[in-house]
């Protein structure tokens, strides 16, 4: 089973301090996103990366940046968190194809700023 | 703008009904559509991909339906059971020049009910 880990699933930061939220997927896939899904807006996608040392913005890359230095691991960082990135991040990968390619998703993280 | 929306925003019924569950969507030019399960609390699990020349797709007691020419889906879940409580996603996905971007609906809420 393709398998997605979030390595934080709950954490809570101070408002101005640097977050990093990892991504690990095991099955060799090369697209990797990064969504953030609150309520009543549905998942909307901050950064996706294609391959290694790419990365695209998404719909909201505002106040965030990605690292994809390995094929495996995608992180999502928040340079100075704000109360308004308090939110769910949900990891994502799947195979690079056109066609209907399964998306998979990690467990998320939820992060707090207060 | 490409939208997707789902009806009901939430649904209670008893175990062992039947529920649809609805999707119609703007967005264009499709891809295909797929139907996503989140339990609460947990990342989004791929129920179906149905490209626009499939028009069913069954999944267990999941039975997907899609009508590319009116644009709406449908999620049918046969006998309902406590563990289907969870919210139901539809997905669209659309061609870009740089794949396929994703487009994602509210969700609806079911809940199953002894």
């Amino acid at each position: 089973d393709v398998k997605v880990t979030q390595s934080s699933r709950y954490l809570v930061k101070r408002t101005g301090e640097k977050v990093f939220l990892e991504c690990v997927q095991d099955m060799d896939h090369e697209n990797m996103f990064w969504y953030r899904q609150d309520p009543g807006l549905g998942l909307r996608l901050i950064y996706f990366s294609y391959d290694v040392k790419m990365k695209e913005k998404g719909d909201i890359p505002e106040g965030y940046s990605v690292s994809r230095e390995k094929k495996e691991r995608f992180s999502l960082i928040l340079e100075s968190a704000s109360t308004n990135q308090t939110s769910m991040y949900l990891c994502a990968s799947s195979l690079w194809t056109n066609s209907g390619n399964t998306i998979y998703f990690g467990e998320g993280s939820w992060l707090t700023v207060v | 703008k490409n939208q997707v929306e789902q009806s009901p925003q939430s649904l209670i019924i008893l175990e062992g009904k039947n529920c649809t569950l609805q999707c119609n969507y703007t967005v264009s030019p499709f891809s295909n559509l797929r139907w996503y399960k989140q339990d609460t609390g947990r990342g989004p699990v791929s129920l179906t991909i149905m490209t626009f020349s499939e028009n069913t797709k069954s999944n267990g007691r999941y039975t997907a339906t899609l009508d590319a020419d009116t644009k709406q889906s449908s999620l049918h879940i046969t006998a309902s059971q406590l563990s289907d409580s969870a919210s139901y996603i539809c997905v669209v996905s659309v061609f870009t020049g740089g794949g396929n971007k994703l487009t994602f609906g509210t969700g609806t809420q079911l809940k199953v009910e002894l």
